[in-house]
């Protein structure tokens, strides 16, 4: 099957401009997930989807970072204005039932705010 | 709030030695965990997906333990090699959230 899907792998912006990433997850996978990794640390969960609906977003800055994820596939991931300290991998992952069955990552896009 | 720790952060071996990661969490009522192997750079791949109700799951060289009572999970590698320098995560699925750990960076010197 094919893996999760993410774009674009790299992005540089100077701070306070706007960036959105798309990601695409496995076919069938109800539950999406949108992760934040800064180096040297592990994923934290921004927002996770059922569907089209959200579950969870109580980690996600919500005056800056917005996410949607249109007819319950793929997903967008927005950050408008940007800040030097949002320069990290957004990781996006999909399973097909809330992780019980694991979780599959994309490729993740590694974003600097300069 | 579910708390999973990784120690060492880091590790280096010479080739062939066997190894043991080590994740602890602190709310043993989880529905699984997980290990995942990042590669600098680059997603994370998952090694093994350990359920609640199991003590620990195989694959190739990998092997993984759970021990809920305790809090903890190990990740042990034979034979180690220099392509299984990588940094190794875990996490822990509860209440429906994900947490993960900061990772080990584990380096195999030829």
């Amino acid at each position: 099957e094919a893996g999760v899907a993410q774009s674009p792998r790299y992005k540089i912006i100077e701070k306070r401009q706007s960036v959105a990433f798309w990601c695409n997850p496995i076919s069938g996978h109800a539950t999406l997930y949108w992760y934040q990794q800064i180096l040297g640390q592990g994923p934290k969960l921004l927002i996770q989807f059922q569907n089209n609906g959200v579950v969870d977003d109580s980690q996600l800055p919500k005056d800056r970072f917005s996410a949607e994820r249109l007819k319950g596939v793929d997903s967008t991931l927005k950050i408008q204005p940007a800040k030097l300290e949002d320069s990290a991998v957004y990781l996006c992952a999909s399973s097909l039932v809330v992780g019980a069955d694991g979780y599959t990552f994309g490729s993740g896009t590694r974003l600097t705010v300069v | 709030k579910q708390e999973v720790t990784q120690i060492p952060a880091a590790l280096s071996v010479p080739e062939g030695e066997n190894l043991v990661l080590n994740c602890s969490f602190t709310d043993s009522a989880i529905y699984n965990l997980q290990w995942f192997r990042q590669d600098p750079g680059k997603g994370l791949t998952s090694l093994l997906l350990i359920q609640s109700s199991q003590r620990e799951q195989t694959s190739g060289r990998l092997n993984a333990s759970l021990d809920k009572s305790s809090g903890r999970s190990t990740l042990y590698i034979a034979a180690s090699q220099p392509g299984d320098s990588a940094t190794y995560l875990c996490a822990v699925l509860a209440a429906g959230k994900s947490t993960f750990g900061d990772g080990t960076t584990l380096t195999v010197k030829p």
